[in-house]
């Protein structure tokens, strides 16, 4: 059974861009979940969406957003980057009424 | 609000020594679950164990165990016999239900271990 996929590994943005990262869950997975980890403020929750809809944010800017497609697919988006938006994001998918999270490898973004 | 406060930063031992990382955490909720997650330098987040608010029974899996006492609000993990590989970060985590249905991850601040020979 594959597991979860992010992509990509690694990526380097200049401040004000804009960057999408991808998440693909483990196959049956509804729920994917994104995190934030960065060494001041460690592992912080983004936002969880579930049957393509988000059911929770964290406490981040409106610069931060993301959807999931009907295949449970999910993005995330970053606009207007700054530089304190380097950082480790992880990506996590479960099965509903089931508290197994299973997390990616990351997308370590680099804004300069 | 949730909480996870794990107190140690960093830990050094050498290998084949016994380690214990403590995890505390604070919550309302009467139904929740815990979880103790590794992370290698590669960055992925490792699933050790997860353990719901109703079953304070300890586990043992391998060189690890868990200690979860309710009633100090702990969720201790040991490793016995300690090994280079065991060498990462380790998170303590809560999860409890939200508002909008489904549930988050609340993490501590991690424990640094370092194995040496």
């Amino acid at each position: 059974k594959a597991g979860v996929t992010q992509t990509p590994r690694y990526l380097i943005k200049t401040r004000g861009q804009q960057v999408t990262l991808s998440c693909s869950p483990i196959s049956g997975h509804r729920s994917v979940s994104w995190y934030q980890q960065t060494p001041g403020q460690g592992l912080q929750f983004l936002f969880e969406y579930f049957s393509e809809t988000q059911r929770n944010k964290g406490n981040f800017p409106g610069r931060f957003s993301g959807r999931q497609f009907s295949n449970s697919r999910s993005e995330m988006n970053v606009s207007t980057l700054e530089l304190g938006d380097s950082a480790l994001y992880l990506c996590a998918s479960k099965e509903p009424d089931n508290y197994g999270y299973t997390f990616g490898s990351g997308t370590r973004l680099t804004v300069v | 609000a949730q909480k996870v406060t794990q107190a140690q930063t960093e830990i050094s031992v050498v290998e084949k020594e016994d380690v214990t990382l403590d995890c505390v955490y604070e919550t309302r909720d009467t139904t929740y679950y815990l979880f103790w997650y590794k992370q290698p330098p590669s960055g992925e987040l490792v699933f050790l164990i997860r353990r719901n608010s109703f079953d304070e029974q300890n586990e043992i899996s391998g060189r690890y165990s868990w200690n979860f006492q309710k009633s100090t609000s702990s969720f201790n993990f040991t490793i016995t016999a300690s090994q280079v590989v065991d060498s990462a970060v380790y998170f303590c985590a809560l999860s409890g239900y939200l508002p909008g249905g489904g549930n988050k991850l609340t993490f501590g601040t991690g424990t640094q271990l370092k194995v040496e020979l």
